[in-house]
């Protein structure tokens, strides 16, 4: 069964940094594009970044762009998000998800993501 | 990258169809036949119900049907179900040109809860 876990989250005060971390089982993880998606606390869906199956195409969501560094490990199937300087707009749960594969056409689907984590919370506060 | 725009809120009685609107602009929706759709029930993740406009993934119930017209796309939900009552975010591919590393994006509706009455 394809699964993918958040974690890394937790309660930190502005200007401090966070890993968190996307594991990924049931697939062959190097393979996929893979994607970081936040929701903040009763709003909507907000892309944040995404990175390439090989890890050599990385691409940022402007709010994020310089603080944001996306990355992944192949060989561990995990896929990361390095946060910096965090300010209270980054309060969100963060989602990963993979790029989505139609069984039925034998297709990668074109930027669609098919399953998603459960998420992490981050929430920055003093 | 402004989100698309959504309805705030969609109903309908059991056994009806509704439709929920995403308007975009010619540099997402408008240009690209790569509009998504997603389903999310509160405190959940957001699960994949249309892609490319218009396919549905294995699983996913004919029910949900998706469409576009300009810069404007739009999912129907048709023999409306209680179980169908969530949040419901459209989702467009949205830069000028593809794997351009300065313009990559995708950008998200604002999201329309569906309630059924």
């Amino acid at each position: 069964e394809v699964h993918l876990v958040e974690s890394g989250g937790g309660l930190v005060q502005p200007g401090e940094s966070l890993r968190l971390s996307c594991s990924a089982s049931g697939f062959t993880f190097s393979s996929y594009d893979m994607t970081w998606v936040r929701q903040a606390p009763g709003k909507g869906l907000e892309w944040v970044s995404f990175i390439s199956g090989r890890g050599s195409n990385t691409y940022y969501a402007e709010s994020v762009k310089g603080r944001f560094t996306i990355s992944r490990d192949n060989s561990k199937d995990t896929m990361y998000l390095q946060i910096n300087s965090l300010r209270a707009e980054d309060t969100a749960v963060y989602y990963c998800a993979k790029r989505g594969y139609d069984i039925l056409t034998g297709y990668f689907m074109a930027d669609a993501f098919d399953t998603w984590g459960q998420g992490t919370m981050v929430i920055v506060s003093p | 990258q402004s989100a698309l725009t959504q309805p705030a809120s969609v109903s309908g009685s059991p056994g009806q169809s509704i439709t929920i609107s995403c308007a975009g602009t010619s540099t997402d929706v408008g240009r690209y036949n790569l509009v998504s759709w997603y389903q999310q029930y509160p405190g959940k993740s957001p699960r994949l119900l249309i892609y490319e406009v218009n396919k549905r993934p294995s699983g996913v119930s004919h029910r949900f049907s998706g469409s576009k017209s300009g810069n404007t796309a739009s999912l129907t939900i048709s023999g409306l179900q209680a179980g169908d009552e969530a949040d419901y975010f459209c989702c467009s591919y949205a830069a000028g040109a593809t794997y351009v590393a300065s313009s990559y994006a995708y950008v998200f509706g604002t999201g329309t809860k569906v309630t059924v009455l």
